[in-house]
């Protein structure tokens, strides 16, 4: 079963705009952490936002917050004032705890695709 | 701090032929892991280590080998490369394997196996 899934494989947005990206997962453990990366198309991949399933606000830096909805089990990205250089791929991953936690590994999910229009 | 880098950035190989990919990190983390990344798909875990002479197997682990003789590097082999093994791969480390610790990615190595 997959245990993160994210519906978009591609999203526009205006720049200046806010941009939503989707992201559902799946665990039976109580403890887990939701993480956000951007890899532009230089392949880097660079962390953007992590939300704990313990914590009782959304996560946010800067312009990236995590809309956390933990009986939709949904963590989704927003993105506000879409820039240019917001373009790019963008994963969810989650890392389960307790016995699922398996040294510590990322799931990920396949990526939304996002590209910011001037 | 350069963080996680990885050596070399591309490489082309041809079937059967070995090689190995370096994964060093300076940030003085625990756990490093390998992982792959292939066209419209997410990450998946190859292996993982825990600590200085530990390894273990993720879940595609079949045609690799890693080695972590030392806290900072830690090594990823392919013993007789197939096609199949034609990927991205990124090496990531962390503080700990908690649940909330953040995992650092290096720049990615570029294979091709023809």
């Amino acid at each position: 079963a997959q245990k993160i899934t994210q519906t978009q494989p591609g999203m526009f947005v205006q720049e200046k705009e806010a941009v939503t990206l989707d992201c559902t997962y799946d665990t039976s453990d109580p403890s887990y952490g939701l993480f956000w990366y951007k890899q532009p198309s230089s392949g880097e991949m660079i962390f953007l936002i992590y939300q704990g399933s313990y914590d009782q606000q959304n996560a946010t830096e800067g312009r990236y917050s995590l809309n956390f909805q933990k009986a939709r089990k949904s963590a989704n990205l927003v993105i506000s004032a879409s820039q240019l250089g917001d373009s790019a791929m963008y994963f969810c991953a989650m890392r389960e705890g307790g016995i699922y936690n398996q040294g510590g590994k990322l799931i990920f999910g396949q990526g939304t695709e996002l590209s910011v229009k001037p | 701090n350069a963080g996680v880098t990885q050596t070399p950035k591309f490489r082309v190989l041809k079937t059967g032929q070995s090689m190995t990919l370096l994964c060093a990190q300076d940030m003085n983390h625990e756990y490093m892991y390998w992982y792959r990344q292939d066209p419209g798909m997410g990450l998946r875990l190859i292996h993982y280590s825990v600590g200085e002479g530990t390894t273990a197997k993720g879940e595609v682990p079949d045609g690799y080998n890693v080695s972590r003789l030392k806290k900072q590097n830690f090594l990823l082999g392919l013993e007789s490369a197939a096609p199949s093994q034609t990927s991205v791969y990124f090496c990531a480390s962390s503080y700990s394997g908690g649940h909330g610790e953040t995992q650092y990615f290096g720049p990615g190595t570029r294979l091709t196996v023809l």
